[in-house]
């Protein structure tokens, strides 16, 4: 199975800054890997997928990259709504594998 | 717009079979090419993938949760169910369906429409 590693596990941050979590898989998947934002009590919510693409109805301040093994979500600009636990998933193959979760707080 | 819906028993006691059902609108199983998920989530913990069907009804499962996990497709009432033996305590979760997106050029499988979840307790 493919191991996905995010980090940090928590980051503390206030509003109008940018903010960068990274994930990293244990082996390359290419640029198939997709970002979640979960508040609490919610389900999660689709951000990125194929490492940057923008899903419809996601403000632009959300930005991904990276290929391979080494993946990042960005965030610039904090708004309030943006506190939330963020997963990656990697997204190459069969079994799905998630992070373990980043916690962003004010 | 797509939704989709849990439903069943919030209780369920060790070592018996937990059942959900998601119930999917706007939109049809049987005549897209998207596979079906379910994840679930532990209390305070995260997500963990517990398997997919293909509209074809072919089926991929967590190799940790395989031998107690069936994931079967209804199309005629627009649903996909979940099934799992010999549940534990360690079982209690928050359970999601989803659809996923297929393999294509430029993307694959990532979830993209969500459940609201149901969250099941393992309890006799």
């Amino acid at each position: 199975d493919i191991q996905m590693t995010q980090s940090p596990s928590s980051v503390s941050a206030s509003v109008g800054d940018s903010v960068t979590i990274t994930c990293r898989a244990s082996q390359d998947i290419g640029s198939w890997l997709a970002w979640f934002q979960q508040k609490s009590g919610r389900a999660p919510k689709l951000l990125i997928y194929g490492s940057s693409g923008l899903q419809s109805g996601v403000p632009s301040r959300f930005s991904g990259s990276g290929s391979g093994t080494d993946f990042t979500l960005t965030i610039s600009s904090l708004q309030p709504e943006d506190f939330a636990t963020y997963y990656c998933q990697q997204a190459d193959s069969f079994p799905i594998t998630f992070g373990q979760g980043t916690r962003l707080e004010i | 717009q797509l939704q989709l819906q849990e439903s069943g028993p919030g209780l369920v006691k060790p070592s018996e079979t937990l059942s959900l059902t998601c119930t999917v609108s706007g939109g049809s199983i049987g005549s897209s090419s998207y596979y079906w998920g379910w994840i679930r989530q532990p209390p305070g913990k995260g997500l963990e993938w517990i398997g997919s069907i293909y509209y074809s009804a072919s089926t991929y499962y967590n190799p940790s949760l395989k031998s107690r996990v069936t994931i079967s497709v209804d199309t005629s009432m627009n649903q996909f169910s979940l099934k799992l033996t010999s549940v534990t305590a360690a079982d209690t979760a928050v359970y999601y369906c989803a659809r996923q997106f297929p393999k294509v050029l430029t993307a694959r499988y990532h979830f993209d429409y969500w459940g609201q979840g149901a969250l099941v307790t393992v309890s006799s």
